[in-house]
């Protein structure tokens, strides 16, 4: 069964500090990526993906993720926080081909950065 | 560039209530889905659409009913409002079902039922 985990609720971070925020997963096959983020009464904005290539992708917003096939994981991650950073972050993941090409999402992580 | 509109932003209902909660996009999308967001229960697929014409069930269906009969409108209608569908709607859509991953998303509806 495919899944998704966001082993952290909460990741508290520093304003100007480097951040991660950590995704695992689990699917048959090859994985297809996402990162989303929420900010507050506002709807899911795509931040990036991984399809194939390059295990680090960029995305929006200076946000970066690194693809770790080995260890099944996709962290999302960004040099320098800011405090504008601060939201729910979403991690999904999908089959790459097949009938089941549905979103499987995690439950979310609420990133605070810090002044 | 509207993107994705919802309406209503938010409603109160009481039990037993029936309401259509609207879901417009202008970007020529073929997929279109409507999501629930609960706290700690992330968010769940209700219905969605490959094409007008053609809807299906995602994992929480049981309550609502959608249509679409045009590319452009994605309706979501609560047949008999109850307190466990107390929730944030969410309509989503992208350009076809092969681009899942990538979805556009409205600002949400928030829905009360009493």
């Amino acid at each position: 069964a495919q899944s998704v985990a966001q082993p952290e609720d909460q990741v508290n971070v520093a304003e100007g500090n480097p951040l991660t925020v950590k995704c695992t997963y689990s699917v048959s096959g090859n994985p297809y990526l996402f990162w989303y983020v929420q900010y507050p009464n506002r709807g899911l904005q795509f931040l990036l993906k991984y399809i194939t290539g390059d295990n680090l992708v960029k995305g929006s917003y200076g946000f970066e993720a690194e693809f770790n096939k080995s260890q099944t994981s996709f962290h999302l991650k960004k040099p320098s926080a800011l405090v504008s950073d601060s939201a729910l972050y979403f991690c999904a993941v999908r089959r790459e081909a097949g009938n089941n090409r549905k979103l499987i999402w995690g439950l979310g992580t609420s990133l605070a950065v810090n002044p | 560039n509207a993107g994705v509109t919802q309406t209503p932003k938010f409603q109160v209902l009481k039990t037993g209530q029936s309401m259509t909660l609207q879901c417009a996009q202008d970007m020529n999308h073929e997929y279109m889905s409507w999501y629930r967001q609960d706290p700690g229960m992330g968010l769940r697929l209700i219905h969605y659409s490959v094409g007008a014409g053609i809807t299906d069930q995602g994992e929480v269906p049981n309550g609502y009913n959608v249509s679409r009969s045009t590319t452009e409108d994605f309706p979501l209608r609560l047949l008999s409002a109850a307190p466990s569908q107390t929730s944030v709607y969410f309509c989503a859509s992208t350009r076809s079902r092969q681009n899942t991953g990538e979805l556009f998303f409205g600002e949400g509806s928030r829905l009360t039922v009493l």
